[in-house]
C-alpha cells in the first residue's frame, strides 16, 4: 500500500515568517495530492489539493509544490499569522481522490 | 456551506458493548468514508463505500465493523463489541473527486 512520510514533526515559526512542510509518497500511481488543517477538536479540513498534471498550485498565502519523479510534495505558507497554528497532514490517495493515507501531521506553531 | 455533520459528539460505552455512530455526509457526495484518529496519532482510513457497497477497507476494519446506509441521508459505523482499544475518534467524510470533507468526529471511550 501507499506509503507517506511527513516532516517535520513540529514546526515553530514567527509570525509573519514562512512555514514549509514536506511529504514523500511511495506508489506512483498517487496522481492527487490533498493538504489538511486540522485544529484542536475538530475534524481535518481540505485547504488545497493538486493533481499530477500540475506542479504548483497557490491559493492566496498557501502553495503546493509537486514534483513527481522525486515523489515528494510540500506545502509552503508564507506571511503565517497565529492563527495558521495547527496540525497539518500530508494525505496520498490511491485512484479514490477521498480516500487517504495520511502522514503522520505536523504541528505548526506560529509565535505573535 | 455544505457540510458533514456526526452524532453523538461524544460516546462513553462499556467493553463489549455494540455502538453505532452516525453521519450525515454532504448531499451530492457518492462517497463516504470512516476514519479513526487515536489520540495524538494520525488519521487512519476504515473504509470507503460507494452506490451502496463497501469499495475498499482496512487491516483496521475487521469483522467487528459493519457499515450501513439505511436509508438516503444516513450513514452508520457499527463496532458489535467494543474494545478498550477502539477508543479514539471517528471521523465521517465524503466526497466527489477531490479530497474528503470530515465531520467533527465522535469521541468514542471505551471503558
Amino acid at each position: 500500500g501507499e506509503n507517506v512520510e511527513q516532516h517535520p514533526s513540529t514546526l515553530s515559526v514567527q509570525e509573519g515568517d514562512s512555514a514549509v512542510i514536506k511529504c514523500t509518497y511511495s506508489d506512483s500511481a498517487s496522481n492527487y495530492f490533498p493538504w489538511y488543517k486540522q485544529e484542536l477538536g475538530k475534524g481535518p479540513q481540505l485547504i488545497i489539493d493538486i493533481r499530477s498534471n500540475v506542479g504548483e498550485k497557490k491559493d492566496q498565502r498557501i502553495a503546493v509544490t509537486l514534483n513527481k519523479t522525486a515523489k515528494h510534495f510540500s506545502l509552503h505558507i508564507t506571511e503565517t499569522q497565529p492563527e495558521d497554528s495547527a496540525v497539518y497532514f500530508c494525505a496520498a490517495p490511491g485512484l479514490d481522490a477521498g480516500k487517504s493515507t495520511f502522514g503522520d501531521g505536523t504541528t505548526l506553531t506560529v509565535k505573535p | 456551506e455544505p457540510e458533514v455533520t456526526q452524532t453523538p459528539s461524544h460516546q462513553v460505552t462499556q467493553m463489549g458493548q455494540e455502538v453505532i455512530l452516525r453521519c450525515v455526509p454532504i448531499s451530492n457526495h457518492l462517497y463516504f468514508y470512516w476514519y479513526r484518529q487515536i489520540l495524538g496519532q494520525k488519521v487512519e482510513f476504515l473504509v470507503s463505500f460507494y452506490n451502496n457497497e463497501i469499495s475498499e477497507k482496512s487491516e483496521i476494519f475487521d469483522d467487528q465493523f459493519s457499515v450501513e446506509r439505511p436509508d438516503g441521508s444516513n450513514f452508520t459505523l457499527k463496532i458489535r463489541s467494543t474494545k478498550l482499544e477502539d477508543s479514539a475518534m471517528y471521523f465521517c467524510a465524503s466526497s466527489t473527486d477531490r479530497g474528503a470533507f470530515f465531520g467533527q468526529g465522535t469521541r468514542l471511550t471505551v471503558v
